[in-house]
């Protein structure tokens, strides 16, 4: 069965610091990926998603993400991180051979960023 | 504005008891979903639904039911076969699935508990 796996479940950081989340997925088709973003007490929404094209993407509030077809890898990341970026983070996959818009989500990945 | 609604915010089910989850959509959207949120585990699909009056199950649809009469609305039956409902709950909603590269919306989601 296809899979997400997020390696950090919980990272912190100060205020500034670089940010990196990472996600694999283990399926060896064509996929559409995204990250969810989940602040405090609001619903999930959309950071940025990759279809096709160009593997670097960007996203909403400075994030990117790289899809590495070899390393099925969709990592995130964030030059410089805010305190309003204390959210939890979800990567999430979709088949395309499924014909459906079903998502396999990862276990999620808590950010606490410091002031 | 256009949106998900989940209807309770916070529920609680005693022993033996169905519970209705009630999700309603004005985004004109084909397919909706239902995902169960525990702590560490991502969020994971229960059903869903890619047209009126036709639903398939997720990866844990046991103890749960749902009905698609309308397209606007998806509730979400956790039956006393359930054992272990105490969760969080989202509804989502895409553009025809055919299209998996849409995007799914959230909606705020309903905390069930046992008392």
């Amino acid at each position: 069965a296809q899979s997400v796996s997020q390696h950090n479940h919980h990272v912190i950081l100060s205020e500034a610091a670089s940010l990196e989340l990472g996600c694999n997925y283990s399926y060896g088709g064509t996929v559409n990926l995204f990250w969810y973003v989940q602040y405090p007490g609001q619903h999930l929404q959309l950071l940025l998603k990759y279809f096709s094209g160009d593997p670097l993407v960007k996203g909403i509030k400075g994030f990117e993400a790289e899809f590495i077809k070899s390393k099925f890898s969709f990592n995130l990341r964030k030059p410089s991180v805010q305190w309003s970026d204390t959210a939890e983070y979800f990567c999430a996959v979709n088949v395309v051979s499924s014909n459906t818009g079903k998502l396999i989500f990862g276990q999620g990945t808590t950010l606490q960023v410091k002031p | 504005d256009g949106g998900i609604t989940q209807s309770p915010k916070y529920l609680f089910r005693k022993e033996g008891q169905n519970v209705t989850l009630s999700c309603e959509q004005n985004l004109n959207h084909d397919a909706m979903y239902w995902y169960r949120q525990d702590p560490g585990q991502g969020l994971r699909l229960i059903y869903y639904s890619q047209i009126v009056n036709d639903f398939q199950k997720g990866d844990i649809a046991e103890g749960y039911s749902v009905s698609r009469e309308k397209k606007e609305s998806f509730p979400l039956t956790v039956t006393s076969a359930q054992k272990n409902p105490t969760a969080f709950y989202l509804c989502a909603s895409s553009m025809f699935v055919s299209y998996s590269n849409q995007p799914q919306h959230f909606g705020d989601g309903t905390r069930l508990s046992i008392l």
